[in-house]
């Protein structure tokens, strides 16, 4: 049973350009969830998706926008990068709950895209 | 902005000690408290999910105890191995759906 993966391991990007990050969740989730962790510190929540749509979103602007397709796969694109933008991006997967209460269940990460912007 | 708090940052044992962390949260709105280890190059690992104030959980040397009234968490690690080295994470969930990462304690284990 594959568990979460992550495409490209690596990344090398300049400012102003775009970025596409991909992630496939464990057989048998429906739940994306994207994070950016930065050099020493916890990861952030940037946003989560369920049935092809955005479902909570942290604090991030704009420039990161996702997309969930049928197969419950995810991207997650950034515009514009800045420097700042430099991080690990971490996709985790999970299963909703039938009742559509509060995700309290196990979330399954992947090993993370390392994306650095020159 | 909610604020997860671990401590230590950093920890230094030697083989054999056992050792604990604390991660804080805010007690209201309180869903579920997760614990992760990340060892590295590797990925985060979900170690428990706590949902109930009072809950104690165990896996193998690893336990932790849940305070939600107090907004607290203890990680313990008995006799601890060098291959319990990683970062340890909580993640404290808002709002049904997003989780709230604190920096995480990093445990080496001397052999």
């Amino acid at each position: 049973d594959a568990g979460v993966t992550q495409s490209p391991t690596h990344l090398i990007k300049t400012r102003g350009q775009q970025v596409t990050l991909r992630c496939s969740p464990k057989s048998g989730h429906d739940t994306v969830s994207w994070y950016q962790q930065a050099l020493g510190q916890g990861p952030q929540f940037i946003f989560q998706y369920y049935e092809e749509e955005e479902r909570q979103r942290g604090n991030f602007p704009d420039r990161f926008s996702g997309h969930q397709f049928p197969n419950y796969s995810s991207e997650l694109n950034v515009n514009a990068l800045l420097l700042g933008d430099s991080a690990l991006y971490l996709c985790a997967s999970s299963l909703a709950l039938a009742s559509g209460g509060p995700n309290q269940e196990t979330q399954y990460f992947g090993p993370g895209t390392r994306l650095l912007v020159l | 902005i909610l604020n997860v708090e671990q401590s230590p940052q950093s920890l230094h044992v030697q083989e054999g000690d056992s050792t604990n962390f604390t991660c804080s949260f805010p007690s209201s709105n309180f869903y579920a408290l997760h614990w992760y280890r990340w060892e590295t190059a590797k990925s985060p690992e979900a170690l428990f999910v706590m949902t109930l104030n009072g809950d104690e959980k165990k896996k193998g040397r690893i336990s932790a105890t849940l305070n939600t009234k107090e907004g607290y968490s203890y990680l313990y690690i008995k006799g601890s191995q060098p291959e319990d080295s990683a970062t340890y994470l909580c993640a404290f969930l808002y709002n049904f759906n997003k989780f709230y990462f604190g920096s995480g304690t990093k445990l080496n284990v001397k052999p």
